[in-house]
């Protein structure tokens, strides 16, 4: 479990400022992901990235942005485009084969003012 | 598209009862079904899958095609299980991504 973070825990902004949500991981996995969690809604795909410098929309991308230039590194940019930010933020990776288990992170609670 | 329905929000069983969470699916194809858990405070982790046919923590999840189901039972509930249960679906042509249903937050009382 401690080879996928995310920083900070609790994240506060105002309306309107675009903010990063950092997930990084040491498990040397090919593949991450970013999903976001809402009470009675479940967890929604946004990006993902298969490898590094390529990535895919998700279910719910618009008003969010990504990049992937590490294989350890896939930040998540909240931009003021996003009509309702405030949610619970996960991030995941998986090892290899589209057969491997996603493995989640602590996730970052956005909360926008 | 596929899609994952998970009937009940919540869920409330006494200790030592049988449980069981309903996940239901709609997908033309072939599915790839997992039940995933998270504990209070804990990060969400994946519980079983149904190509393993294992039984984890006492939880069997069987695959009904015919009924497009794919519910979560465990004959004895305990405390510790109290948690909220996410199914999920990969299907063979999205690649990597599944798709979550709704969530059942399950409390056992003692």
């Amino acid at each position: 479990d401690g080879g996928i973070t995310q920083s900070p825990k609790y994240l506060f902004r105002k309306e309107g400022q675009n903010v990063t949500l950092s997930c990084e991981q040491n498990l040397n996995h090919d593949a991450m992901y970013w999903y976001r969690q809402d009470p009675g809604q479940g967890l929604r795909l946004i990006y993902y990235s298969q490898i590094v410098n390529d990535f895919q929309k998700g279910d719910i991308a618009e008003g969010y942005s990504v990049s992937r230039e590490k294989k350890e590194s896939f930040p998540l940019t909240v931009t003021s485009a996003q009509k309702n930010p405030t949610a619970f933020y996960l991030c995941a990776s998986r090892r290899g084969a589209y057969t491997d288990t996603q493995y989640f992170g602590p996730g970052t609670r956005l909360t926008v003012l | 598209a596929q899609r994952v329905t998970q009937p009940e929000k919540l869920l409330s069983v006494f200790k030592g009862a049988p449980v069981e969470l309903k996940c239901n699916y709609s997908y033309s194809g072939s599915p790839e079904l997992f039940w995933y858990v998270q504990y209070s405070r804990q990060r969400l982790q994946l519980l079983l899958r149904h190509i393993s046919r294992e039984s984890i923590k006492g939880f069997t999840a069987d695959l009904n095609k015919g009924e497009t189901s794919f519910h979560l039972k465990k004959p004895f509930a305990q405390e510790e299980d109290s948690a909220m249960y996410y199914c999920a679906l990969r299907a063979e042509t999205s690649g990597s991504r599944l798709t979550f249903g709704e969530g059942t937050q399950l409390t056992v009382n003692p």
